[in-house]
């Protein structure tokens, strides 16, 4: 079974700076999809990346980046430019080519500081 | 842009009740799904549902869960008789015909007492 790895219980950044979440998985599939969500107070889901395994290219979406290891079975992301409407909890998640089924990470709690 | 709605955002029942979530997806989508989060913990995979029929569950779908679609738009998850460990964050989500990305419901909040 697949597991997704999100080490970063809580991260904090000041407003305008960088920050980079980490993600990591594991899996034995070749072909699959990974993504960010980000979960402000409200609860929603939202998301805010995804990067095919087949892709080479890191996905990057304005402030929001990847960095996409496949070897490592990494997944981390960048936020640049950290503004206040940036803190949520991220998860991470993994699709396999097979099923459907989101599988996530536990979640990194991220605080941005004026 | 279109998205998804649930109703309600949040539900009190009382243990052994039967409670029905509901979500209208994303009107051109044909992939659906029910996500539930237990305060604190990962947001944990239940069901999918495509053409009528569930595709894809976990071990937590057990029998007392149920998905319909009983018209064009809605797409409803029934708990038949609600444990106190029901109560949780439960979430529906939509994707299109390239089934990759799921697109999230604001969900719908289950105290069970």
């Amino acid at each position: 079974a697949q597991t997704v790895t999100q080490s970063q219980p809580e991260m904090s950044v000041q407003e305008a700076e960088t920050v980079t979440l980490s993600c990591t998985y594991d899996t034995s599939e070749s072909d699959y999809y990974l993504f960010w969500y980000k979960q402000p107070p409200s609860r929603q889901m939202i998301l805010v990346i995804r990067q095919e395994a087949y892709k080479q290219q890191n996905a990057t979406e304005n402030r929001f980046s990847v960095n996409f290891q496949k070897a490592a079975k990494s997944f981390s992301l960048k936020i640049s430019d950290s503004q206040l409407g940036d803190a949520a909890m991220y998860f991470c998640a993994y699709r396999g080519n097979a099923g459907n089924m989101l599988t996530f990470g536990g979640g990194t709690r991220l605080m941005v500081k004026p | 842009e279109p998205e998804v709605t649930q109703t309600p955002s949040h539900q009190v029942t009382q243990m052994g009740q039967e409670v029905i979530l509901r979500c209208v997806p994303i009107s051109n989508h044909l992939y659906f799904y029910w996500y539930r989060q237990i305060l604190g913990q990962k947001v944990e995979f239940l069901v999918s549902f495509y053409n009528n029929e569930i595709s894809e569950k976990s071990e937590i779908f057990d029998d007392q869960f149920s998905v319909e679609r009983p018209d064009g738009s809605n797409f409803t998850l029934k708990i038949r008789s609600t444990k106190l460990e029901d109560s949780a964050m439960y979430f529906c989500a939509s994707s299109g015909t390239d089934q990759e990305t799921q697109y999230f419901g604001p969900g719908t909040r289950l105290l069970v007492l």
